[in-house]
């Protein structure tokens, strides 16, 4: 009964490679998230989605696409992978719509090696 | 610039004796603020927040923080320490300009460790 689910846990990789991560909410929420957490445990937000829509979009390089195919779903995709690119990446989901102040609930991480 | 700082990287108490986890926040306007806790190979978990009204906001596991709006800070805190308290716990801003994105500011993060 995982609220917010990515898979996969782990994902090691060599550099110039693309992998895609993905993301499930079961909360009903209309909002999702991606975070890059760095070796030094600072978060960043990364995008967010409303009903599909696009409402965050930081500077972050466009290797990185995000794709919410439906509201309760956030995958991430990262293209030519680079050795800067390893950090944890944590899926989000909150009660938008005007209620950006609703907590966030985050999944467990997925721990990206790039070699 | 709208920033979070979270003073200490690490906070060391006693089982039992009281603890505060600090930040302090700049923004303008009237933010929302959050506390998150993080164990190990987890996601944050939500804690407490403050969005109005009382100064004093209480959580989740026995956590409670005050807002302070003249010394723009929000302080974690909790009367007695369990060693089951021991994570990396985050303070958050939501500025109140970014209130209809979600769009959070969090700090550096602080590591409390309670010692038996």
């Amino acid at each position: 009964d995982t609220a917010v689910s990515q898979t996969p846990k782990y994902l090691v990789t060599q550099m110039g490679n693309d992998k895609s991560i993905k993301c499930e909410q079961n909360l009903g929420h209309d909002t999702m998230y991606w975070y890059k957490q760095d070796s030094k445990k600072f978060l960043k937000i990364m995008f967010s989605y409303n009903n599909k829509e696009l409402i965050i979009n930081e500077t972050v390089p466009n290797r990185f696409s995000p794709k919410s195919p439906d509201k309760a779903h956030l995958n991430l995709h990262i293209n030519s992978l680079e050795l800067g690119d390893s950090a944890v990446y944590f899926c989000a989901s909150s009660q938008g719509g005007g209620r950006y102040n609703s907590p966030l609930h985050f999944g467990n991480g997925t721990r990206l090696t790039v070699t | 610039a709208q920033s979070v700082a979270q003073p200490e990287d690490q906070v060391n108490v006693a089982e039992g004796n009281p603890l505060t986890v600090k930040c302090t926040y700049s923004v303008s306007g009237n933010p929302y603020l959050f506390w998150y806790v993080q164990y190990p190979n987890r996601g944050l978990q939500f804690l407490l927040k403050y969005i109005t009204g009382d100064n004093l906001v209480k959580g989740s596991y026995g956590f409670e923080a005050e807002f302070n709006k003249s010394q723009t800070s929000f302080h974690l805190k909790k009367p007695s320490a369990l060693v089951s308290d021991s994570a990396l716990y985050f303070c958050a801003v939501l500025p109140n300009l970014s209130s209809n994105t979600g769009k959070l500011i969090f700090g550096q993060g602080t590591t409390l460790q309670v010692k038996p």
